[in-house]
């Protein structure tokens, strides 16, 4: 059972485009939801994370918007760069015990 | 600040045989969690250790197991491989207490290629 559904798999935009990567989970004890970014070879690294009664969190470039009622969210990354190609995990954590990862978007920012 | 550290980096083992990573967590942190990511998905949860003991676990076999030290560096282990147990292998750590304990740190993994 999939508990946390990202979309899109992957994803290709201009330089200076805002890409969008969207996510919905299903357990509603989820109380974390952090995004992190990861480069071939290495390992995730966080970007932002928002709690459940925070609507929206802006840090940099990059944007979480949340919707509790409808159990989902999503990363906005701002006047984007060929540097932000990567791919994108967002995930869901309760107790700061497991978290559950959606299954990632590539992302390709064209020069 | 030393960030999470794992060893090794690359290793190839035969099917049948065992193996043994390791993982220093972030200083400051007292809980490791280890991750399986296969090729082209998301990190997938094994087993949760805080306080030496193992507090939470994924859907993973018993093939798997782990050790927390006192110093709270980990080990995971893996008996019996199998082929399909060919994945990159990620420690991550993250303080329990802390208000942003949802937040993981990772390790730049090991990657474990079973023949």
């Amino acid at each position: 059972q999939q508990q946390v559904k990202q979309s899109p798999q992957s994803l290709i935009v201009q330089k200076g485009g805002i890409p969008i990567i969207n996510c919905a989970y299903e357990n509603t004890a989820f109380d974390y939801f952090p995004w992190y970014q990861q480069f071939p070879g290495k390992g995730p690294a966080l970007l932002i994370a928002i709690r459940p009664d925070v609507s929206e969190k802006k840090e940099g470039r990059f944007t979480i918007s949340f919707n509790k009622s409808a159990k989902q969210f999503s990363l906005h990354i701002m006047d984007s760069q060929p540097g932000d190609s990567a791919t994108y995990f967002c995930a869901a954590n309760r107790n700061a015990g497991k978290s559950t990862f959606g299954d990632g978007t590539t992302l390709t920012v064209k020069p | 600040d030393a960030g999470v550290t794992q060893s090794p980096t690359h290793l190839i083992k035969t099917r049948g045989q065992q193996v043994t990573l390791r993982c220093s967590p972030k200083s400051g942190h007292d809980t490791v969690s280890w991750y399986q990511q296969a090729l082209g998905q998301g990190p997938q949860f094994i087993f949760q250790y805080y306080e030496e003991e193992e507090r939470q676990r994924g859907n993973f076999p018993d093939r798997f197991s782990g050790h927390q030290f006192p110093n709270y560096s980990s080990e995971l282990n893996v008996n019996a491989l199998l082929l399909g147990d060919s994945a990159l292998y990620l420690c991550a750590s993250n303080p329990r207490t802390s208000g942003r304990a949802g937040e993981l740190f990772f390790g730049e993994g090991s990657r474990l290629t079973v023949l």
